[in-house]
């Protein structure tokens, strides 16, 4: 059974510094893996989709990066801002039934 | 393109009574939605898989006769909550995947519904 899980559970940084933020997955076989943004009682933004043939993708300030083989992704985000404070949620796509597993999500809050 | 609504945004409702959560794909045709629920401070868990016409699929727990789903139309998919109670009160998010879409297991998702029971 797919396990997702997130690590830190919350996280506090002053804004400008650089962070990662980390998802690990017991199954290697997904399809794909996705890492979401939600703000407080908001729903769901998509920020980066890793095909499993892929191994990051960048958009601005994110880049994550996906190690299907070690069950490990990273999203990495550059010179935070108090913008940035959110939950962050990965997920990942199963091959076999093309359900998403997901992650319990990290809370970041980013300190002007 | 590719954007999924959800209706109504927010809805407060008596123990007891029913209520009925409309999902929506706006510019493309969603062959497949999905049904979410999110308590405070944890991640979703799919309650059910409906596909256009057909009888949907519920997740391990999910009482079926109380979450009724209908997916009548290839954009609208409805989600009702009959004799509601304060433990039904969460976050529901439903999403769609089109499979005209080259990467047709991508799932776009609604902005949610949050539903408090009082």
């Amino acid at each position: 059974k797919q396990e997702v899980t997130q690590i830190p559970a919350a996280l506090s940084v002053p804004e400008g510094e650089n962070l990662v933020l980390n998802c690990s997955f017991t199954d290697s076989a997904i399809y794909n893996l996705q890492w979401f943004r939600q703000d407080p009682g908001k729903g769901l933004t998509s920020l980066l989709l890793i095909q499993s043939s892929q191994r990051e993708q960048t958009s601005g300030r994110l880049n994550a990066s996906l190690d299907k083989s070690s069950g490990r992704s990273t999203l990495y985000i550059a010179a935070s801002q108090p913008g940035d404070s959110a939950t962050y949620l990965c997920t990942v796509l199963m091959d076999s039934n093309y359900q998403l597993i997901w992650g319990a999500g990290t809370k970041l809050i980013i300190k002007p | 393109g590719a954007v999924v609504s959800q209706h109504p945004s927010r809805v407060i409702c008596k123990s007891g009574t029913s209520v009925k959560i409309e999902c929506r794909s706006l510019d493309f045709q969603a062959t497949t939605m999905f049904w979410y629920r999110q308590f405070p401070k944890k991640s979703l868990m799919l309650m059910a898989t409906s596909n256009e016409g057909s009888k949907a699929t519920y997740e391990q727990g999910v009482e079926k006769d109380k979450f009724l789903i209908n997916h009548a139309s290839l954009t609208l998919s409805t989600l009702t909550v009959t004799s509601a109670h304060p433990e039904d009160s969460s976050f529901y998010i439903c999403s769609a995947n089109d499979l005209r879409l080259a990467d047709y297991n991508e799932q776009f998702f609604g902005p949610g519904t949050r539903l408090t029971v009082l």
